[in-house]
């Protein structure tokens, strides 16, 4: 399978803990986005990176959660201190940059449940 | 700042119905139009797309045109099937991001029965 992947698929996690999600876009690729989507909304944006550059973070992204993509190939991302409120479905997506405006490609995401 | 708004689910039909999903968005200069669609259990699929006014895309069946005057891009099927139901989801992205950032709707689930 060539398409967009993402570990784990679940995770369940005590309210204070970290968490860090993984990424791996479609290899020739060089955007990188993540999402979160919450139940019964559309997914909302994070941040991207194009190569390992992070270009654009959301204001969404509180002071708690940080992104990498060290190599310009897979990317991290990780939640500090979990609260309730982070429980969501965190989506990630890539694009090659220029082509078709962009179009993304989605992985299946990573279901975050904080107890 | 950007916006998508669609109409609300769940939107029930029976199979061979016609279908619309309505769908207005409020954006700064000329962004491109996407409709995806997510199955349940399964990732974001994109399935159609239009980057310009009066642009149509179009893909297993469903439809949709890009309306400047309105800035609307409602989905359309003439026929729908039990295949056919997920939840939709209409979303844009601007110059104003380089076309990177997409802004989603808040999706309308389709139900199809036999």
């Amino acid at each position: 399978d060539t398409g967009v992947s993402q570990d784990p698929r679940h995770k369940i996690t005590k309210r204070g803990q970290n968490v860090t999600f993984r990424c791996d876009p479609i290899s020739e690729h060089n955007r990188l986005y993540w999402y979160r989507q919450t139940l019964g909304q559309g997914p909302e944006f994070l941040t991207y990176f194009q190569n390992e550059a992070q270009l654009e973070k959301s204001r969404l992204l509180s002071d708690r959660f940080s992104a990498e993509r060290p190599k310009g190939s897979f990317s991290t991302l990780e939640i500090q201190r979990t609260e309730q409120g982070d429980s969501a479905m965190y989506l990630c997506a890539s694009s090659l940059a220029g082509l078709a405006k962009n179009e993304q490609f989605f992985g299946p995401g990573t279901r975050l449940t904080v107890l | 700042g950007n916006s998508v708004t669609q109409m609300e689910g769940p939107v029930t039909l029976s199979e061979e119905a016609f279908l619309t999903i309505n769908c207005t968005y409020t954006a700064t200069g000329y962004p491109s139009l996407f409709w995806y669609v997510q199955y349940p259990g399964e990732g974001l699929q994109l399935l159609l797309k239009a980057t310009k006014a009066d642009d149509k895309g179009s893909n297993k069946g469903f439809e949709a045109t890009y309306r400047k005057e309105t800035t609307s891009f409602h989905l359309e099927k003439g026929s729908v099937q039990v295949s056919d139901s997920a939840v939709y989801f209409c979303a844009l992205s601007d110059q104003g991001s380089g076309y990177s950032t997409l802004t989603f709707g808040k999706g309308t689930m389709l139900l199809v029965s036999p």
